[in-house]
């Protein structure tokens, strides 16, 4: 199996609500990765979980709150969004690699939550 | 932010022909990757090609990667309207944290 799946596929919130995206994969996988995408742009990375422990964040305002409640799960926890933030959120994930004399991976990346922040 | 610079930014050919999408980087890598994202969708790896490499085949598709010049090329021989979407390449510095370029659409006609 070497899906990542996303959830919702679809989300509109209010900039007072709390939401959640979340992301799963079975393939074993212990890094996993949040990426913001604006239309026409490339994927920005925000967060990296490395066996379940943050290990980068892209400087990410405080609104989102990334979660890995175990190997297979990757949350993104949302509150108090602005209408910029509105934008596809993909999650990948990929082998975990021991830096630039090691072997790097491929990243599996799921389909995407189209957030609108209204 | 971004390392790899797509050229063309737009790409229109008809089917059967080759299309040629090149990257340029500003920084030491341990690998170049190129993925494909069809519209509004997740993103599909294609390729990967470590630093000591210089050339890769897969399928109908041929990666090159020049390290002194700090440049790559992804070629698609025999194009079909399926091949439609937009292509990036990405940087890996060795810990597998992407950076992408700014990306090539690439639409083919039937």
């Amino acid at each position: 199996d070497t899906e990542v799946t996303q959830t919702p596929k679809h989300l509109v919130m209010g900039m007072t609500n709390k939401k959640s995206l979340k992301c799963e994969q079975h393939m074993g996988h212990r890094a996993m990765y949040w990426y913001k995408q604006k239309a026409k742009k490339p994927p920005e990375l925000m967060f990296v979980y490395s066996y379940e422990k943050l290990s980068i964040n892209e400087s990410v305002p405080s609104r989102f709150s990334p979660e890995c409640p175990n190997s297979s799960l990757l949350n993104l926890h949302l509150h108090a969004l602005q209408p910029e933030d509105s934008a596809l959120y993909l999650c990948a994930s990929s082998q975990v690699s021991f830096g630039p004399a090691g072997v790097s991976y491929e990243q599996y990346f799921g389909p995407g939550t189209r957030l609108t922040v209204t | 932010s971004q390392q790899g610079e797509e050229d063309p930014q737009a790409l229109s050919i008809q089917e059967g022909e080759n299309a040629t999408m090149n990257c340029s980087y500003k920084t030491s890598i341990n690998n170049l990757q190129w993925y494909r994202q069809n519209s509004g969708r997740g993103l599909v790896h294609l390729i990967l090609i470590r630093s000591n490499e210089r050339e890769k085949h897969s399928g109908r598709l041929r990666v090159t990667l020049d390290t002194s010049k700090k440049s790559s090329s992804l070629l698609i021989t025999a194009s079909r309207a399926a091949d439609t979407a937009s292509y990036f390449c990405a940087t890996d510095a060795g810990y597998s944290t992407l950076t992408f370029g700014k990306g090539t659409m690439l639409l083919v006609s039937p």
